[in-house]
């Protein structure tokens, strides 16, 4: 098993530029999540998937957005990417909804220029 | 709004020291509170706590929650060069998915 993977591991864009991360966790899980982690702030949810078709806002969504293309699949995309969108990017998939254990992809490092 | 603080951020130490990292929480309808270890890149699952008070261990690492004045402590002992990392805490409530992140503790263990 795999766990949670995720592409690409590092990107670098320009401003107003648009992409997509991908996320993929193979454990069968229903929930997952997109953080984002900034330095001194630790790990602030961008957006969660209780459940294949369904997708909530979390703490900080502008900017962003979603899709639960299947239960394996959870993809954020950045239409119009800005610098403060400089972070590092980690996906996460929990067994259930409110699943105490997340299990955390490796990571996606983004530079916004 | 709910919120999570660690202290300290930073902690340099030598092996076989014991260190005790801190985590406040304000978190309404409080749930658990979990922490978390992360090295290099993504972060581990260690321990979750709950109001029960019961400590949970595991080799030298164990924790404890204060349910009465909302705090929660790590405790490492004998601390080695591979128990270098960044340390999270995280609260979260009984509502839905919203796990509360603290900025992270980041301990480095000199040989």
């Amino acid at each position: 098993n795999a766990g949670v993977t995720q592409t690409p591991k590092f990107q670098v864009l320009k401003t107003g530029q648009s992409m997509t991360l991908q996320c993929a966790q193979d454990m069968n899980h229903n929930s997952m999540y997109w953080y984002r982690q900034d330095p001194g702030m630790g790990l602030r949810l961008i957006y969660y998937s209780a459940s294949e078709g369904t997708t909530d806002k979390g703490e900080v969504p502008n900017g962003y957005n979603v899709s639960r293309l299947n239960k394996r699949e959870f993809s954020l995309r950045l239409e119009s990417a800005a610098p403060s969108q400089t972070s590092v990017y980690f996906c996460a998939s929990s067994a259930q909804t409110g699943g105490e254990t997340q299990y955390f992809g490796p990571g996606t490092r983004l530079l916004v220029l | 709004e709910d919120k999570v603080v660690q202290s300290p951020l930073s902690l340099v130490v030598h092996e076989g020291d014991t260190v005790t990292l801190n985590c406040s929480y304000e978190v309404t309808n409080f749930r658990s509170l979990l922490w978390y270890k992360q090295e290099k890149k993504a972060p581990t699952f260690l321990f979750m706590l709950t109001s029960s008070g019961i400590e949970k261990k595991s080799g030298r690492l164990s924790s404890i929650l204060d349910k009465k004045e909302l705090f929660s402590i790590l405790n490492i002992t004998a601390t080695q060069t591979g128990d270098s990392a960044i340390y999270l805490c995280a609260g979260r409530n009984n509502y839905g998915q919203n796990f509360v992140f603290g900025p992270g503790t980041r301990l480095s263990v000199l040989p």
